[in-house]
């Protein structure tokens, strides 16, 4: 699987938009790029995914640079809630399993 | 929604113990995993079953093993605690190009 990097820690006002970027440089083609994140003691949660196409969901919307290269990860209205370590991960698609590779993620701090 | 229920948040063992950490998933998913999570290391994988009573090994397989009786139901066994498997283990599950849904997690600690 293509490695991720991310910066380690952001900042961000509450009601504001919090852009969590991802570089992916290495990505192949068959290879999705997944957003999950942890609140502390808790197990991860995923929140998007996506190919090609900029996703939205109830929780984030993903949008994926034409050559696939990067990603952001936007929390439209972030609140105190979203404090979090976000981890972005890319992964094979097409596999009957498919193991997770997780890096150090990014600290997200929203502030009041 | 999927849900993926690991049976203790906590747990003290005692060295040489033999502990069993129970994951139940409530979908129809073939695919269940076992990580470690430690401070500074990430998460690694220890395990994972893409089938009833088939596993194969992750990234650090050594001190522990694995149990697939039942499609729902995915058990981690440390045959002999050690101090240095204190940690916080999850349990995940997966269907195909969906997202993992992970349990809460269970935080043991070996003394």
């Amino acid at each position: 699987d293509a490695k991720t990097t991310q910066p380690p820690s952001m900042d961000c006002a509450e009601g504001r938009a919090a852009n969590l970027p991802c570089n992916h440089s290495t990505i192949s083609g068959n290879e999705y790029v997944y957003w999950y994140r942890q609140i502390h003691s808790q197990g991860p949660q995923y929140i998007i995914h996506g190919l090609k196409n900029n996703e939205t969901n109830e929780m984030a919307s993903l949008i994926i640079t034409e050559d696939r290269k990067s990603s952001t990860l936007i929390l439209p209205h972030a609140t105190l809630r979203d404090t979090a370590v976000y981890y972005c991960i890319v992964r094979a698609g097409g596999t009957s399993y498919g193991k997770l590779t997780f890096g150090q993620g990014t600290i997200l701090t929203v502030h009041p | 929604d999927v849900k993926v229920t690991q049976s203790s948040r906590y747990l003290v063992k005692r060295t040489g113990e033999k502990v069993f950490l129970e994951c139940v998933q409530d979908m129809d998913h073939e695919n269940m995993f076992w990580y470690r999570q430690d401070p500074g290391l990430g998460l690694r994988l220890i395990y994972f079953s893409y089938d009833v009573k088939m596993k194969e090994k992750g990234d650090i397989p050594e001190g522990y093993s694995v149990s697939r009786e039942k499609k729902e139901r995915f058990s981690l066994i440390l045959e002999s605690a050690s101090t240095n498997q204190t940690s916080m283990y999850l349990c995940a599950t997966t269907g195909d190009r969906s997202g993992y849904t992970f349990g809460s997690g269970t935080r043991l600690t070996v003394v």
